[in-house]
């Protein structure tokens, strides 16, 4: 079953913030994020495998609220260097561990 | 930084003929897999690999595809019939452990034609 991301797209300048969220029908054990460049591949930017877990790096974090069975990721001062499309990738599903992804959220940060 | 690298990084082929789409791991790591994007949409998993061996596909990957790795270092797809649909970005992707995130490579666009 394929995660829903919100919103689709987002537009900032430089210096906002914004969240992206990610929600699943069933429920959850791990959620990876990833943030993909037009036209290059996907980078990781961090696994969540418990309910309640946090993690962050730099100014961009991530919850993993196992009860609502969603995830959201969190961009802090966003950098023009944010700008991609993120994807979030939720697992376990029909027994695979293999996390299926969402279809990305767009996210353009402008000077 | 270790990196999974793919070859070619653009393949044009006509309808019908078989490709062979190369990646190399991260040498350390144990679980393989292959995923495809068609423009504009979602990443869509393949197949994941381990223990030489196919652990689990989707239902694209079908008999048409095939998946070795011949010499403990590269990891390679196979379409034997190419379709206009098979027309996608392919991306290898590897990690040491099942809880961990991937690394993906930088992707093969295939173009049938």
């Amino acid at each position: 079953q394929q995660p829903v991301q919100s919103p689709q797209a987002v537009i900032l300048r430089e210096g906002e913030d914004a969240v992206i969220n990610c929600s699943s029908s069933k429920a959850l054990y791990s959620v990876h994020w990833y943030r993909q460049k037009h036209g290059e591949a996907p980078v990781f930017l961090m696994i969540l495998l418990k309910g309640g877990e946090q993690k962050g790096h730099d100014k961009i974090s991530a919850s993993f609220n196992e009860k609502k069975q969603q995830s959201s990721l969190y961009l802090t001062a966003s950098q023009l260097s944010y700008s991609g499309t993120y994807f979030c990738g939720t697992g376990p599903s029909g027994g695979s561990y293999i996390p299926t992804f969402g279809r990305g959220t767009s996210l353009i940060v402008h000077p | 930084e270790p990196e999974v690298t793919q070859t070619p990084s653009h393949q044009v082929t006509q309808m019908g003929q078989e490709v062979i789409l190369r990646c190399v791991p991260i040498s350390n790591h144990l679980y393989f897999y292959w995923y495809r994007q068609i423009l504009g949409q979602k990443v869509e998993f393949l197949v994941s690999f381990y223990n030489n061996e196919i652990s689990e596909k989707s239902e694209i990957f079908d008999d048409q595809f095939s998946v070795e790795r011949p010499d403990g270092s590269n990891f390679t797809l196979k379409i034997r019939s190419t379709k206009l649909e098979d027309s996608a970005m392919y991306f290898c992707a590897s990690r040491l452990q099942g809880s961990e995130g991937y690394t993906f490579g930088s992707g093969t666009r295939l173009t049938v034609v």
